[in-house]
């Protein structure tokens, strides 16, 4: 198994240039999110899937789009990239109703915003 | 705000030693927490974890202690290797799943 894989690993947009990050995870997991980690920060929820279709909005949600149209890929949209979405990103999927809880973390995407 | 909070940054134990990191949090209807390890260039790994109805939660050489009426949990490791060194994070989750990290600590354990 590949768990939980992120692509691009590293990029670096200018003002205003839109990108795709995307997500895809071989465990059959019902859920999938998006984070942001920013230094003194932690990691932030931006927006997470319960299912095949369906999206909700995290802590951060402003400046991305989500989408969820297959159960193993879950797709973040930076329309009009800005400096402050200078960030790494992990994408994570875990699990529906079934303890711990935890969830599986890609390896995250290095966006440097110019 | 933060609903999560890590106060220590880093902290630098000796090999051998107990290790324990901290995490606090403000809301009380997070049900359930988790703590995961990170090391640079890797993504977070899950560690262990605790519902709320539970107050101690152990595997191996480590220990999760959960003090809801202070809205507390600690992470004890014992004993610390130097394979332990990582960024640690603390995570709440709420009723709807969603879950809240800390900022994380750094720790290191000195051989």
């Amino acid at each position: 198994n590949a768990g939980v894989t992120q692509t691009p690993k590293f990029r670096v947009l200018k003002t205003g240039q839109s990108m795709t990050l995307l997500c895809a995870q071989d465990m059959n997991h019902e859920y999938m999110y998006w984070y942001r980690q920013d230094p003194g920060m932690g990691l932030r929820l931006i927006h997470y899937s319960v299912g095949e279709g369906t999206t909700a909005k995290g802590e951060v949600p402003d400046g991305y789009n989500v989408s969820r149209l297959k159960k193993q890929n879950f797709l973040l949209g930076l329309e009009s990239a800005a400096p402050s979405q200078t960030s790494v990103y992990f994408c994570a999927s875990s699990y529906r109703l079934r303890q711990p809880y935890e969830q599986y973390f890609g390896p995250g995407t290095r966006l440097t915003v110019t | 705000d933060q609903q999560v909070k890590q106060n220590s940054p880093s902290l630098s134990v000796q090999e051998g030693r107990i290790s324990i990191l901290n995490c606090d949090y403000t809301n009380s209807m997070f049900d359930y927490f988790l703590w995961y390890k990170k090391y640079p260039a890797e993504g977070p790994t899950f560690l262990i974890s605790i519902s709320s109805i539970k107050d101690k939660n152990e595997d191996g050489r480590f220990t999760v202690f959960l003090n809801k009426s202070a809205k507390h949990l600690s992470l004890h490791i014992v004993p610390s290797q130097p394979g332990d060194s990582a960024v640690y994070f603390c995570a709440a989750s709420d009723p709807g799943n969603q879950f809240y990290f800390g900022t994380g600590t750094s720790l290191t354990v000195i051989p």
